[in-house]
């Protein structure tokens, strides 16, 4: 299974760019990067993924590098309600066109008023 | 839409006592379904998934079982707990067939705590 690093903890200004980074240097060249949050005591919440072109959507943005052995998730304005542990995590195929997620210990953000 | 649900949302089990977690889904077909565990302070471990009706894998070795006895429909169970298995179980389902456009959506979760 492809592994990813993550630090254990940020901190972020409210009103700041917060931006996660993340290595998957064994990563496949068809495995994607998925990116979750959980906020305590939830269900972790789906953010956003990419396979090698940046990604947008309303909650973030996925920039990953070209060799694709890193990427950085980016909350653009960062809220109080942003305070959370993100997951970044590869996907990985365990039959046809089926998959699994493994998730880490991710990062706290933490965001400060 | 899809939804997916989770319940109980807690509880509290004595040791060698019998545990079922149950677990639904909604507004799709022949999903993917998942058992997760976070044990406190640590990541989610995937214990077991189902690509459909009576298929069952399982990552761990553990004390526990899981059933798919409809599509949509995932059970977690053990017949004796140890305190050992306390910890926040997350159901969570994906649509199949799909490559890489398909997240994993996950329920509230249960707050499962051995006594």
């Amino acid at each position: 299974d492809a592994k990813t690093t993550q630090p254990t903890s940020m901190d972020c200004a409210e009103g700041r760019a917060a931006n996660l980074p993340c290595n998957h240097s064994t990563i496949s060249g068809n495995e994607y990067v998925y990116w979750y949050r959980q906020i305590h005591s939830q269900g972790p919440q789906y953010i956003i993924h990419g396979l090698k072109n940046n990604e947008t959507n309303e909650m973030a943005s996925l920039i990953i590098t070209e060799d694709r052995k890193s990427s950085t998730l980016i909350l653009p304005h960062a809220t109080l309600r942003d305070t959370a542990v993100y997951y970044c995590i590869v996907r990985v195929f365990f039959g046809g066109s089926n998959y699994k997620l493994t998730f880490g210990k991710g990062t706290l953000l933490t965001v400060n008023p | 839409s899809q939804t997916i649900h989770q319940w109980p949302a807690t509880l509290v089990q004595p040791v060698g006592s019998p545990l079922s977690l149950e677990c639904t889904v909604e507004g799709t077909s022949n999903p993917n379904l998942y058992w997760y565990r976070q044990a406190a302070g640590r990541g989610l471990q995937l214990l077991f998934y189902s690509v459909g009706i009576g298929q069952i894998s399982s990552e761990v070795p553990q004390n526990l079982s899981a059933s798919r006895p409809q599509d949509r429909q995932f059970i977690l169970s053990s017949k004796k707990l140890l305190l050992s298995d306390s910890g926040f179980y997350l159901c969570a389902w994906s649509v199949p067939g799909t490559v890489g456009t398909s997240p994993l959506h996950f329920g509230n979760g249960t707050r499962l705590t051995v006594t």
